[in-house]
């Protein structure tokens, strides 16, 4: 069984630091790329990135190019997604997703339960 | 503003058919890129419902359906029942954000 395990809620306050992480079981973890989705409270999914785990190949959405960091280690079959100082506006939650292709455009086709960060002095 | 544009809400009664709309431009959708489907219920997790070519995985019931001409695409969902209410986004990719996935702002279904 596909499953995409994702580490729990954080509570940061502006400027910290912080990594999340998200831990693939089920599949070669390798032969799949990972996106990342963030979702602000009461708003769309945003498309950040994705990563391929086997070369570290990374492409970031315009939007969060500079932003984020997004990191995979093949040993622990894990991406991480983090940030060097912390914005109120980061406050949402973050998704890793599988993203298999079949046809001309990824589809995420499995996803974490998603990491709630809140950002709050 | 999402590069995707859907509308923000649509409804029916139970046993009807509704259909929701993605649409893009020359740069995403019209430059060939497939559309693909997510359902989100509240408080969950998105859902893949309609991924490439109108494929389903695994699960999803064949009352869900995808079709994409020129530089738009749509959801169709027939038979509407109480458990499909939830939010409903589209996905693609865009060549002008170097080709990053772009998603449609949601859909929220709401089944009187």
């Amino acid at each position: 069984e596909v499953q995409l395990v994702q580490s729990g809620a954080e509570v940061k306050k502006p400027g910290e630091s912080l990594k999340i992480s998200c831990k693939g079981s089920g599949y070669t973890f390798t032969s799949y790329w990972i996106g990342w989705v963030r979702q602000k409270p009461g708003k769309g999914l945003e498309w950040m990135g994705a990563i391929y785990p086997v070369d570290s190949d990374i492409t970031y959405s315009p939007s969060f190019q500079g932003q984020v960091t997004i990191s995979a280690d093949t040993s622990t079959s894990t991406s991480n997604l983090q940030w060097s100082s912390l914005k109120a506006s980061d406050t949402a939650i973050y998704y890793c997703a599988r993203l298999s292709y079949v046809d001309s455009s990824g589809h995420l086709d499995f996803w974490g339960q998603g990491t709630l960060l809140t950002v709050s002095s | 503003q999402s590069v995707l544009t859907q509308p923000p809400s649509v409804s029916g009664a139970p046993g009807q058919r509704v259909t929701i709309s993605c649409t893009g431009s020359s740069s995403n959708i019209g430059a060939g890129y497939d559309v693909h489907w997510y359902q989100q219920l509240p408080g969950k997790a998105p859902k893949l419902l309609i991924y490439g070519k109108n494929n389903r995985p695994s699960g999803v019931p064949d009352r869900f359906s995808g079709s994409k001409s020129g530089t738009s695409a749509s959801l169709a969902i027939t038979g509407l029942q109480a458990e499909d209410e939830a939010d409903y986004y589209c996905q693609s990719y865009d060549r002008s954000l170097r080709s990053s996935g772009v998603f449609g702002g949601g859909t929220k279904l709401t089944v009187l």
